[in-house]
């Protein structure tokens, strides 16, 4: 089955700075990378969302990242903001077999104001 | 729309009481879903359903049971609570499943001593 690693597990920023979080996945069927944003005491939400036939994809202050060859997808955002503070989850979902996403272990963002 | 509901928030249980969480979507979704998460752990799927009366397992589910007999509804059963199930349980939902974005619930945390 697929295999999504996440890291870092954790990651300290100013308010102003850049953040950047990283996932690998091992299956090469899987082709949507979404990612989730926490908040504390709520269930995730979609914040922003990839296909394998996109390189990158930008939304105001976020971004994502992929590349299908070393099958590695990231999260870029800039000009942090403390209501950045939260969980982030990457998933790979496979286009095929069970078409379930697979989730990375999160990363937990902190920006310090 | 109210989106994805779940109920009770809170809930401590002896070892070896039964529960239901329940779960409901009024966006009439076919896909429904219920993970749980572990602190460091992301989310991991215990059970999903395609549509009412199909359900399946997903990669954690000993000690849990769903059924599905309406669009709207998807319980999840705890038989014979132990320590091991405390956790914080999210149920899910999506239109389709593959490329589609997933929504959910504020979470149900239990404790299980």
């Amino acid at each position: 089955g697929e295999n999504v690693e996440q890291h870092p597990s954790t990651l300290s920023v100013q308010e102003g700075d850049s953040a950047v979080i990283k996932c690998t996945y091992s299956d090469s069927a899987s082709n949507y990378f979404p990612w989730y944003k926490q908040e504390l005491g709520k269930g995730p939400q979609l914040i922003i969302d990839i296909r394998s036939n996109v390189g990158e994809k930008k939304d105001q202050r976020i971004a994502v990242t992929l590349n299908k060859t070393a099958k590695h997808f990231s999260l870029h955002i800039t000009e942090t903001q403390p209501e950045d503070s939260a969980v982030y989850f990457c998933a790979a979902t496979p286009l095929g077999g069970s078409y379930i996403p697979t989730f990375g272990r999160g990363t937990s963002l902190i920006v310090h104001p | 729309n109210a989106g994805v509901t779940q109920t009770p928030k809170f809930r401590i249980l002896k070892i070896g009481q039964s529960m239901t969480l329940q779960c409901a979507q009024d966006m009439n979704h076919n896909y429904m879903y219920w993970y749980r998460q572990d602190p460091g752990m992301g989310l991991k799927l215990i059970y999903y359903s395609v549509g009412a009366g199909i359900t399946d397992k997903g990669e954690v589910p000993n000690g849990y049971n769903v059924s599905r007999s309406t669009t709207e509804d998807f319980p999840l059963r705890l038989e014979l609570a132990a320590p091991s199930q405390t956790s914080v349980y999210f149920c899910a939902s999506s239109y389709e499943t593959g490329a589609y974005e997933q929504y959910f619930g504020p979470g149900t945390r239990l404790t299980v001593t």
